[in-house]
This record gives C-alpha cells, sequence and structure tokens, in this order.
C-alpha cells in the first residue's frame, strides 16, 4: 500500500533562516513525488514534483526538495524563508507502476515564519 | 476560465437529503479527480475519470457516494441521504492525462451536514 508520512505538524521559523519540511513515502514500486502548498480559504497549489533524474528539483517561490531513494524521503527546502511562506504543505506521492494516477498525501505540515 | 471552478462553495445540508456537487476542469484538462479533505488531514481520494469514463472509484467510501462526467468535461459528485459523518471539504482536481503530471486543485466545496 502506498502511504506518505508528515512527522511534523508544525515547523517553526525566523525569517531570512532556511526552511525543510520532512516526508518520507512508501510505495511498492519506483514513486512520483509532489510537494501543494495551501493557504488558507484557498485551493492546493502545485509547488514541484520528482519524476526521474535530478535528485535536486527546484520549484515555485524558491522551494526545493531531495529526493532520497535509500531513505525513502522527499524533504521539502528553501535557503531563507519569508513570513509570506507560512501556510500548509502537503506531500504527495504516485506508485508509478499504478494504473491509476490518483495522489496519496501526507497529513500535511503547517509551517509558521515570524518576523 | 483559468482555473478549475467548483459550486457550490459552502453547501450546508439536513441528515438525509442528497446533495450534489460540481466541478468544472480547466479547459483542456481530461483527467478529472475528486477528493475528500477533513480538518486538519491531507486530501483523500474518491474517484477519478479520463474523459467521461470513470478509471477508478475504489476510494468511494459506500454506495452513497456517486459521480459521472458524461460528456468529458464538467462532473459532479453525488451524496446520497447524507450522514453528519459526510461533513468535509469536498476538493476537484484536473491534468493532462499523463501519470507524470500535476495535479490543478479547485477551491473546493465545504459540505456541512446537520
Amino acid at each position: 500500500a502506498q502511504s506518505v508520512a508528515q512527522p511534523e505538524d508544525q515547523v517553526n521559523v525566523a525569517e531570512g533562516n532556511p526552511l525543510t519540511v520532512k516526508c518520507t513515502y512508501s510505495v511498492s514500486g519506483n514513486p512520483y513525488l509532489f510537494w501543494y502548498v495551501q493557504y488558507p480559504n484557498r485551493g492546493l497549489q502545485f509547488l514541484l514534483k520528482y519524476i526521474t533524474g535530478d535528485n535536486l528539483v527546484k520549484g515555485s517561490y524558491g522551494f526545493e526538495a531531495e529526493f532520497n531513494k535509500s531513505q525513502t524521503s522527499f524533504h521539502l527546502k528553501k535557503p531563507s524563508a519569508l513570513v509570506s511562506d507560512s501556510a500548509l504543505y502537503f506531500c504527495a506521492v504516485r506508485d508509478r507502476m499504478d494504473s491509476s494516477y490518483k495522489l496519496i498525501f501526507g497529513s500535511g505540515t503547517r509551517l509558521l515564519v515570524r518576523p | 476560465g483559468a482555473g478549475v471552478s467548483q459550486s457550490p462553495r459552502y453547501k450546508v445540508t439536513k441528515r438525509g437529503q442528497d446533495v450534489a456537487l460540481r466541478c468544472d476542469p480547466i479547459s483542456g484538462h481530461v483527467s478529472l479527480y475528486w477528493y475528500r479533505q477533513a480538518l486538519g488531514q491531507g486530501p483523500e481520494f474518491l474517484t477519478y475519470f479520463n474523459y467521461e469514463a470513470q478509471q477508478d472509484k475504489s476510494g468511494l467510501p459506500n454506495d452513497r457516494f456517486s459521480a459521472e462526467r458524461p460528456e468529458g468535461s464538467i462532473s459532479t459528485l453525488t451524496i446520497q441521504r447524507t450522514e453528519q459523518r459526510d461533513s468535509a471539504m469536498y476538493r476537484c482536481a484536473s491534468s493532462f492525462p499523463d501519470s507524470t503530471a500535476e495535479q490543478f486543485f479547485g477551491p473546493g466545496t465545504r459540505l456541512t451536514v446537520l
């Protein structure tokens, strides 16, 4: 069965400091991995994805994520956090061997960037 | 429109009533998905379509839930005989028909069953 774990309910960081939001996954085959962000009263917005190739993926708003196959992780990172980055972040996985295109989401991590 | 739209944005109904939730995907997006999101949780897959064909309905919780997309564009998720446990945010997404494609989400419909 496919699953995603986001071990931290909330991450607190000061503006200007680097941030990391953790994600680990479990799939039977090889994964496609995604990060989405949700602002209050808004839909989920796509940030970035890993499909194949370079393990470091760059996405929107200066975010990046590193795929680590041995650790089955796909942590989201940003070198310098902004207050406006405060939001709810979701990691999602799709097993590339699965004929269904559905995404399996983690439970989310709330990022709070303090001024 | 430019994005996925859903209507209504908010729906309050009484237990036992039927509700229909509508999703209008991004033009040209062949694949359409329905998810349900409980408060404090990530979205949970319900069903998805390619064109008008329902490809996977494994996430529908029981036979009170059904979905259709008769012309391969707009989709309707119907919940019959609603129960309080059906209260949640229902989200629709669309994408190109590619397993690597990202899904674009609508704003959701907040369903409250009294």
